[in-house]
């Protein structure tokens, strides 16, 4: 059974650096692809990025200068870091992942962070 | 960025009445096009890629049409699980998400 789980801090202070990791079991992280997504309180869904197993990256235009997505296969699993968080980073954030880099199959329950002071 | 329009926002149906779910495109982005369910306090659920096939265990009365810039998922008879939130999401020009259907219990 594949499952992923998202843990880091639940608050953040603005202008700081959010940081997450999802941990991955049941599957393999070879040849998948591993994406963050987000949703801000009571609203629809936002692409953060993606990589591959490899390393290769690709982000959300709107997000890139402040995204970065890492791997550690030894440890199964990706982190997201986001630089230089406002109120409007507040959201539950999601690790996904899949065999193709076009959607995703599998899903964590997602984490809720909160950007305030 | 292709922006994609989901309609109607919400559809009010009963147990056993078929949905008809449309997601249009601002470009064509050919069958790179996937929908989702979304429940309560649970993540998305896929359940059709490439525009019409079915994730692993969809049941046969879920199914996705469509290609270019104009998308439909439809749901044969409707299930108590089925009232929930869906999304179409596109790949072929990085992600983006429609802004989703409720499908709520008449």
């Amino acid at each position: 059974q594949v499952q992923l789980r998202e843990s880091g801090p639940g608050l953040v202070k603005p202008s700081e650096t959010l940081s997450l990791t999802c941990a991955v079991s049941g599957v393999s992280m070879s040849r998948h692809y591993w994406s963050w997504i987000r949703q801000s309180p009571g609203k629809g869904l936002e692409w953060i990025g993606s990589l591959h197993y490899s390393g290769s990256t690709s982000y959300s235009p709107s997000l890139q200068s402040r995204v970065t997505i890492s791997i550690d296969t030894s440890k199964s699993q990706f982190s997201l870091r986001l630089a230089s968080v406002t109120a409007a980073d507040t959201a539950v954030y999601f690790c996904a992942g899949d065999s193709r880099n076009t959607w995703s199959f599998y899903w964590g329950q997602g984490a809720l962070v909160t950007v305030s002071s | 960025e292709i922006v994609l329009t989901q309609s109607p926002a919400t559809l009010s149906l009963s147990p056993g009445e078929r949905a008809t779910l449309s997601c249009r495109a601002s470009q064509s982005v050919s069958t790179s096009l996937a929908w989702y369910r979304q429940k309560p306090g649970q993540p998305p659920r896929l359940l059709i890629y490439g525009a019409s096939n079915r994730a692993g265990g969809i049941p046969a009365r879920i199914s996705g049409s469509g290609s270019g810039t104009d998308f439909t998922l439809t749901i044969t008879s409707l299930e108590p699980e089925d009232f929930a939130v869906y999304y179409c999401q596109q790949s072929s020009d990085w992600w983006t998400f429609g802004q989703g259907t409720r499908v709520d219990i008449k």
